[in-house]
């Protein structure tokens, strides 16, 4: 089945910076690669996604890439700011409904 | 109504406790999903429901049965639990199952269950 890993697990930056997290897949056949944001107690809400025919997408200050080749897409988020701070989880799938989620990532913005 | 809704928030039960999980979306969607959460971990895809049809039953334990009542309701009730059960339980929706078009699914906020 598919195996999703996501790096990092931890990500501490300084508010404006930006921070990238990075997930890589196994199954070639994965053509959908939604982002989740998830804060301490709150549901995990959709931020962006990116299907396989397409090789980068972007909302405002988010932004993720694909590279189908290496099988990994990236999340960017740039002029990060202390709201940004949750667990984000990305996720991939062939089947339309088996979303494989990536261990998440804690991301941490300091004033 | 853009978004899903879960009752109730918080539920305590002992293991002998008959309770049940609700879930709500008035936006359309023929596919429901209920996942589990356990800290710091990913969802797990528990069950799918399509059309008011379980499609995907992912080897949950019997204690857990899920019904689909209709297209906007889905229920999930709970029985004979066990400490380790103890996580949140997510309820998630979708336009519909497969193509590449319908994926996205948005979650509820969940209900948080302590089996003691």
């Amino acid at each position: 089945g598919e195996n999703v890993e996501q790096h990092p697990s931890t990500l501490s930056v300084q508010e404006g910076d930006s921070a990238v997290i990075k997930c890589t897949y196994s199954d070639s056949a994965s053509n959908y690669f939604p982002w989740y944001k998830q804060e301490l107690g709150k549901r995990p809400q959709l931020i962006i996604d990116i299907r396989s025919n397409v090789g980068e997408k972007k909302d405002q200050r988010i932004a993720v890439t694909l590279n189908k080749t290496a099988k990994h897409f990236s999340l960017h988020i740039t002029e990060t700011q202390p709201e940004d701070s949750a667990v984000y989880f990305c996720a991939a799938t062939n089947s339309g409904y088996a979303l494989n989620f990536g261990k998440g990532t804690s991301l941490l913005v300091t004033p | 109504d853009t978004e899903v809704t879960q009752t109730p928030k918080h539920l305590v039960m002992g293991m002998t406790n008959k309770k049940s999980l609700k879930c709500e979306q008035h936006m359309g969607h023929r596919a429901m999903y209920w996942y589990k959460q356990k800290a710091k971990k990913p969802p797990e895809l528990m069950f799918v429901y399509s059309y008011e049809k379980l499609s995907i039953n992912e080897s949950v334990p019997s204690r857990f049965s899920p019904e689909c009542p209709n297209s906007s309701l889905l229920n999930l009730h709970l029985h004979a639990l066990q400490p380790e059960d103890s996580a949140l339980y997510l309820c998630a929706s979708s336009l519909r199952l497969g193509g590449i078009s319908y994926n996205e699914q948005f979650f509820g906020p969940g209900t948080r269950l302590t089996v003691l």
